[in-house]
């Protein structure tokens, strides 16, 4: 069966500090994977995007990693703001259909406190 | 930042009515798409459209339909809402061609409550 796990489920975080988030999936054929944060009572908004070849890939302060090969990834969050506060949810795309279907975690909800 | 509109943001309404969740997208995608998300828990695709007069539904069931009579709109209708269609809806939209690598973008979803 196709899924995705995020871990921590929750995370709290002192304002500066750096965090990193989890997502392992077990999606095949791989196509694609997807981190986006999503602020309370809004969309979410699209951080990285990264393909097979790729292990790594930055937005400003946010890194994401890939592992193909143990299908994990991470997002590292370096000195965080108060703005960082939010869901942020990993999403796995296969190779299986012409829409390239998605598969959702759940999200672990950061909070950064000053 | 992506322009893609819902409306209503926020509805509450009683059982048996017949609710339209409006959505529009100005940048010419052709693939839209509509998701519920409760709270903690994913998003789970209820349709898609490929482009003009193409629907589908997703994967999880639902008793909404919607339609796409034009590229920029994309509406989702309950013919009769009932308390178990409370939850967040969520459209969103993509470019054509590499179809597993672009980018979905979001619009900030109707949070929808059925009383």
């Amino acid at each position: 069966k196709n899924q995705v796990e995020q871990s921590p489920q929750s995370l709290i975080i002192l304002e500066g500090k750096n965090c990193t988030l989890q997502c392992n999936y077990t999606v095949s054929p791989f196509s694609n994977l997807r981190w986006y944060k999503q602020d309370t009572g809004r969309g979410p908004v699209s951080l990285t995007i990264m393909t097979f070849s790729e292990n790594t890939k930055s937005n400003g302060r946010y890194t994401a990693t890939l592992d193909a090969d143990t299908k994990q990834s991470s997002l590292h969050i370096t000195a965080s703001q108060l703005s960082d506060s939010a869901s942020y949810i990993c999403v796995v795309s296969d190779r299986g259909s012409t829409l390239g279907r998605l598969y959702f975690g759940r999200g672990t909800q950061l909070t950064v406190w000053p | 930042e992506a322009d893609i509109y819902q409306t209503p943001r926020y509805l509450v309404i009683g059982t048996g009515k017949k609710i339209t969740l409006e959505c529009s997208q100005t940048m010419g995608h052709d693939k839209m798409y509509w998701y519920q998300q409760d709270p903690g828990m994913e998003l789970h695709l209820i349709h898609y459209s490929y482009g003009v007069n193409s629907t589908e539904k997703g994967d999880l069931s639902s008793e909404s339909t919607v339609s796409r009579i034009r590229t920029e709109h994309f509406p989702l209708t309950l013919e009769s809402a009932r308390p178990s269609h409370t939850s967040q809806y969520l459209c969103a939209s993509s470019e054509r061609g590499g179809p597993h690598n672009q980018p979905q973008h979001f619009g900030d979803g109707t949070r929808l409550s059925i009383l």
